[in-house]
């Protein structure tokens, strides 16, 4: 158990709706990383918050935003929604006393889009 | 731009050695790590070595470290079938950028 924790662990829904991934970092992390899996792209970085503001940008869409909220849980958020966005979405986190800047990850939300 | 590269696939017999190989383009780069991914859960950090080291050796998983030819390599001893995951390969220079992971079946 890493520390990280995610929610909910299944989501199904269909196209065009939106939902919310919610993301608990470990213990004292003030980082949170958000990161899209699927089988054709592999591991594909989305963004990073850094103690509540944007610190890093990947290969996030315009339909998804995020955000980190004063108690340091994050929330991705998927609008729009189509097929290809099916994926595993994983949530990390690391410590800002961590010179190694491990990231720690949480088990995934699946989400499955009909 | 920055990159990390790894074999998509690799099968070994039930007591060999698997020998996961990977390379990275940013030459700045600080830290690297080794994770891994059992189905249906997230990754979990089996290691990492600091740029300024060759080797790491922590149980059954060696770690080598080709600075120059920036090539990083996860030596796991005496296979076992519980070792069939996804391997990540990661640097971290100014980001932390990971591969696209290694499948490794272990074959009883």
């Amino acid at each position: 158990d890493s520390g990280v924790t995610q929610t909910p662990k299944h989501l199904i829904t269909a196209t065009g709706q939106r939902v919310t991934l919610r993301c608990s970092p470990r213990s004292g992390d003030l980082s949170v990383y958000w990161y899209q899996q699927s089988l054709d792209q592999g591991l594909q970085f989305l963004i990073q918050y850094y103690n509540g503001e944007e610190r890093a940008k990947g290969n996030i869409l315009e339909r998804f935003s995020a955000q980190q909220f004063p108690d340091l849980h994050s929330e991705l958020n998927l609008s729009s929604l189509e097929l290809g966005d099916s994926a595993l979405y994983f949530c990390a986190s690391s410590a800002p006393w961590d010179s190694t800047d491990t990231q720690y990850f949480g088990p995934g939300t699946r989400l499955t889009v009909l | 731009g920055e990159d990390v590269e790894q074999s998509l696939f690799l099968s070994v017999r039930e007591g060999d050695s698997s020998v996961i190989n990977c390379t990275y383009t940013d030459s700045s780069s600080t830290y690297l790590y080794w994770y891994k991914q059992e189905p249906g859960a997230g990754l979990q950090l089996l290691t990492y070595i600091f740029s300024n080291m060759d080797m790491k050796q922590d149980q059954r998983l060696t770690v080598l470290l080709n600075k120059k030819d920036k090539h990083l390599s996860l030596r796991i001893a005496d296979t076992q079938t519980g070792d069939s995951a996804i391997y990540f390969c990661a640097e971290r220079a100014l980001k932390t950028i990971f591969g696209a992971g290694t499948r490794l079946f272990v074959k009883a």
